[in-house]
């Protein structure tokens, strides 16, 4: 079956640093990722997505790949600030499970001043 | 509405009593999941709705979970009998259905269940 794989949490880091967090996943075949991202307090908002390889999804300074060949969609950004504090989870949706998004565990992210 | 609405936003119940929660989701989405998020742990999926399809049941984890789609609009998940380990945030979100894998979900604020 589908599975997602993230690194686990949490994750802490001084602002302005470089962030990656790691995501690969198991599917045959094409399925389309995502990131999410849930603020404390808040339900989950979609990030970014890439819906076939070697795309790059993109949103408020995060970056994501598509990466065929390794399996993975890992998640940067080049200087985190204190507002990205969050818990973010990867996600792969694929045609043989209906619409059913398959989600990593999450991965906390806590950015310190 | 804009978004996906879930009520109510926080429930404390007795061990042994029913409940009920409710979502509204995004007017003209075909598609409506349900998924639980217990304390620390990942999102798991309980139950999805397509259009006028029978649902994917397949993530329920016990046959005191049930939920309905009325219309084609308003979903209810009931959970009766309820345990401690019930306890979670339950989680709406809603699709263009064979959008979601360009558009992904839309998800809304989630209903945090105590069961004491």
């Amino acid at each position: 079956g589908n599975s997602v794989t993230q690194m686990e949490g949490p994750v802490t880091l001084s602002e302005e640093a470089f962030l990656t967090i790691n995501c690969t996943y198991t599917a045959t075949g094409y399925p389309s990722l995502f990131w999410y991202v849930q603020y404390p307090g808040e339900g989950l908002q979609l990030l970014l997505k890439a819906t076939k390889a070697d795309d790059k999804g993109s949103n408020k300074g995060f970056e994501a790949t598509y990466r065929k060949e390794t399996t993975s969609f890992h998640l940067e950004k080049g200087s985190v600030q204190v507002s990205d504090s969050a818990v973010y989870f990867c996600a792969l949706l694929h045609n043989n499970a209906g619409n059913m998004l398959t989600f990593g565990g999450g991965t906390r992210l806590m950015v310190k001043p | 509405g804009a978004g996906v609405s879930q009520s109510p936003s926080n429930k404390v119940t007795e061990k042994g009593k029913d409940v009920e929660l409710r979502c509204d989701p995004i007017s003209g989405h075909t598609a409506l999941y349900w998924y639980r998020q217990s304390l620390g742990q990942g999102l798991e999926f309980l139950i999805y709705f397509q259009g006028n399809s029978a649902p994917d049941k397949s993530g329920l984890p016990s046959d005191r979970f049930s939920a309905e789609r009325t219309g084609g609009s308003v979903s209810t998940l009931t959970i009766q009998r309820t345990q401690q380990e019930d306890s979670a945030v339950y989680l709406c979100a809603s699709s263009f259905g064979q959008g979601a894998a360009n558009y992904g979900y839309t998800f809304g604020s989630g209903t945090r269940l105590t069961v004491v």
